[in-house]
């Protein structure tokens, strides 16, 4: 079975600019979601999707946004990059998400913005 | 709001040897998942082991071990017999019925096995 996809694996951006990131979840998984990981802040919570739905969201700005797909795919996308989003961005895939489903994770999208 | 802390930033140990991590945690709910997380260097992140709270077995997956104090809201980790390969960062995570499908990590430990 293939594991957790997400691409690009690597970005440079520039201020201002926006993007958007794609993470393909393991099959029959519905629940997909996102974190941020910065030497200084470690991992944070973005938001999770289940059946195309956002069940919770982390304590970013509005900037950050998500969406998912009928099959499973997510994208997420952040407009107005500052430099502070550089980060790896790391999606988990599990079957629905609950407490008893293992987290499976993706290599990560490395942003630069410079 | 819980919260996971992770007070050893780094941690070496000598091959064959065994090394435990140190992760406490706060929460003031009672249905809750804890995880140890491996993020070798530049690999995708892995479960290591997993404890459920209302278990009051320690949970152990081959070399790897937890020492689940619950009402210290404590969770460690016992490497045993280290090998060259568990040099990774180590994230200690929770999980609970109420946080809504979303995982709290500690800042994470590097761990370095030294041949």
């Amino acid at each position: 079975k293939a594991g957790v996809t997400q691409t690009p694996r690597y970005l440079i951006k520039t201020r201002g600019q926006q993007v958007t990131l794609s993470c393909s979840p393991i099959s029959g998984h519905r629940s997909v979601s996102w974190y941020q990981q910065t030497p200084g802040q470690g991992l944070q919570f973005l938001f999770e999707y289940f059946s195309e739905t956002q069940r919770n969201k982390g304590n970013f700005p509005g900037r950050f946004s998500g969406r998912q797909f009928s099959n499973s795919r997510s994208e997420m996308n952040v407009s107005t990059l500052e430099l502070g989003d550089s980060a790896l961005y790391l999606c988990a895939s599990s079957f629905a998400g609950g407490l008893t489903d293992e987290q499976f994770f993706g290599p990560g999208t490395r942003l630069t913005v410079l | 709001a819980q919260t996971v802390t992770q007070s050893q930033p780094e941690m070496s140990v000598q091959e064959a040897e065994t090394v435990t991590l140190s992760c406490t945690y706060d929460t003031s709910e009672s249905n809750y998942y804890l995880f140890w997380y491996k993020q070798p260097p530049s690999r995708q992140m892995i479960l290591v082991i997993r404890q459920e709270a209302y278990k009051q077995q320690n949970a152990t997956e081959n070399r790897f071990s937890v020492n689940f104090q619950k009402a210290a809201k404590s969770f460690s980790l016992k490497i045993s017999d280290s090998q060259l390969g568990d040099t990774a960062m180590y994230f200690c995570a929770f999980m609970s019925g109420g946080s809504n499908y979303k995982l709290t990590f500690g800042k994470g430990t590097l761990l370095t096995v030294n041949p």
